[in-house]
C-alpha cells in the first residue's frame, strides 16, 4: 500500500461541468502525476507536480488543470468537462531521487454523458 | 521523444504455459523500464524494474532483462497460473524527465484453466 487514496472512485457528470478530482498521499513525496487510461492507448500523462506550487504538463494536458498548495494534495480539474474526457484517472507518486518508481492510487472512474 | 511499443494482444494460454510479452523502446541516454500489472477492477503494481544495461528484474517468477542492444525488455514466466490473468504494461522512464513515465498500450493476458 502506497499511501494513496484518490476521490471520488466514481463520478457521473455532464457534459459542460467542471469536476475536480483529488489525489491525496501520505508518504510525503515531492513528485506527484495524473494519467489518463483508455482503451487502446495505455496510460497517458496528463500533468504532473515536482513539488509544492510546481507543476508542469503532460502529453495530454489540454482541458486539464492541477493545483498542488500542499504536499499530500494533488488536484485535477476539468474546467468544462466533455465525452471525450470520460476515463479512468489514476494518480502516482514517487519519492523521486532515491527511487524512480511510480506507486498507483486506485483510479477514479469519470463518465460525462 | 520516448515511446515504448509492446505486444499487442490479446494473449490466451493454458495454465502452465509458457509466457513472452515483447517490449521494446525509443529513448535516448539510459530510461529505467518497468513492468506493472493491473488487474481487472485495480490499479497498477509494480511487478519488476531495471536500471541499466544487461540488469534483470525479476518478480513473483516473472523476469525481464535490460538488453540496450535491441533496446528492448521482454517479459517472460516459466509457467503461468490462472491468477496471472490481468493487463500487463512496459513503460519507460527518461532520465532528467522528473521521473515521467511512458507507457505501452497494454497486453492483456487470460489464462485458461
Amino acid at each position: 500500500d502506497a499511501g494513496i487514496t484518490q476521490s471520488p472512485r466514481h463520478k457521473v457528470t455532464e457534459t459542460g461541468t467542471p469536476v475536480t478530482l483529488r489525489c491525496h498521499q501520505t508518504e510525503n513525496h515531492r513528485y506527484m502525476y495524473w494519467y489518463r487510461q483508455d482503451p487502446g492507448h495505455g496510460l497517458r500523462l496528463i500533468h504532473y507536480s515536482y513539488g509544492v506550487k510546481d507543476t508542469d504538463k503532460g502529453e495530454v494536458s489540454d482541458g486539464y488543470s492541477v493545483s498542488r498548495s500542499k504536499t499530500e494534495d494533488f488536484l485535477l480539474t476539468l474546467e468544462s468537462a466533455t465525452s471525450s474526457q470520460t476515463s479512468v484517472y489514476f494518480c502516482a507518486i514517487t519519492a523521486g531521487v532515491s527511487t524512480d518508481t511510480q506507486y498507483f492510487g486506485p483510479g477514479t472512474r469519470l463518465t460525462v454523458l | 521523444g520516448n515511446s515504448v511499443t509492446q505486444m499487442e494482444g490479446p494473449v490466451t494460454l493454458s495454465e502452465e504455459a509458457f509466457l513472452t510479452i515483447n517490449c521494446t523502446y525509443t529513448a535516448t541516454g539510459y530510461p529505467s523500464l518497468f513492468w506493472y500489472v493491473q488487474y481487472p477492477g485495480e490499479g497498477l503494481q509494480l511487478l519488476l524494474k531495471a536500471t541499466k544495461a544487461d540488469d534483470k528484474g525479476s518478480n513473483k517468477g516473472f523476469e525481464a532483462t535490460y538488453r540496450k542492444e535491441t533496446t528492448s525488455f521482454h517479459l517472460e514466466k516459466g509457467s503461468v497460473q490462472v491468477s496471472d490473468s490481468a493487463v500487463y504494461f512496459c513503460a519507460l522512464s527518461g532520465r532528467g524527465s522528473n521521473y515521467k513515465l511512458t507507457f505501452g498500450k497494454g497486453t492483456l493476458l487470460t489464462v485458461n484453466p
